[in-house]
């Protein structure tokens, strides 16, 4: 069955560093998300990205993140200058469509990210 | 504004005994609602899904779900325990009506099974 799939598992960097997340997608799927999950608390959504550019993105995602698809296969998350805050497992997801046909979100095995 | 709350946060059942999680949604519209596991150091796995068809909706190992309206309740169960399914269980509700079906999660409830 096909997956997503994410690397590194685990990146630790220290603070105020850039770090970017990977994640391959579905082959077919068309929408891209990333969510992240701090320790002991909700799975929170970040941004979603769909055709090339940001279809939504929550409070969380300001102007540290961005996002990328930079050859057709891969769905980046830039953090630019991380804080301890940041320290988190951060889940990338995909799906055929959206709301039309409410296909659910496949996710990755997600990257702890710890910073120092 | 779409949520869900997750009524408990720890559950702990004998293998082979029935699994009761508890759901309850808020949504202004017909919700689409998911259950998804997340193992220990693993992604979160789809159970199953609500999209306004069947109300009792089964999925993966087992188990199932009920969409009672007049509950606005979507509860997990599956007959009998088994070890492997010892994880964290995640109530999400889609978000209606945005651009691209953010999901939003509840709290999670973590399911310890005892032998």
């Amino acid at each position: 069955e096909p997956e997503v799939t994410q690397t590194p598992s685990h990146q630790v960097t220290q603070m105020g560093q850039e770090v970017i997340l990977r994640c391959v997608p579905i082959s077919n799927h068309l929408y891209f998300y990333w969510y992240r999950q701090i320790l002991g608390q909700k799975v929170e959504f970040l941004v979603s990205f769909y055709n090339n550019e940001i279809s939504e993105k929550s409070e969380i995602f300001d102007d540290q993140f961005s996002v990328e698809r930079p050859d057709g296969s891969n769905f980046t998350l830039k953090i630019r200058s991380t804080k301890l805050e940041d320290s988190a497992m951060y889940f990338c997801a995909s799906s055929e469509a959206g709301t039309v046909l409410n296909q659910p979100q496949h996710f990755g095995d997600g990257t702890r990210l710890s910073i120092l | 504004a779409q949520s869900v709350t997750q009524l408990d946060s720890h559950v702990s059942v004998s293998e082979g005994t029935p699994v009761l999680l508890r759901c309850n949604y808020s949504s202004s519209y017909s919700p689409s609602l998911f259950w998804y596991v997340q193992h220990p150091n693993k992604g979160l796995q789809l159970l199953l899904k609500y999209t306004s068809a069947a109300t009792l909706v089964k999925g993966i190992n087992g188990f199932e779900a009920e969409f009672k309206k007049s509950e606005t309740s979507f509860h997990l169960t599956k007959p009998s325990a088994h070890m492997s399914d010892a994880a964290e269980y995640f109530c999400v509700v889609s978000n209606y009506g945005g651009a691209t079906n953010k999901l939003i999660f509840g709290t999670g409830t973590l399911l310890a099974v005892q032998p």
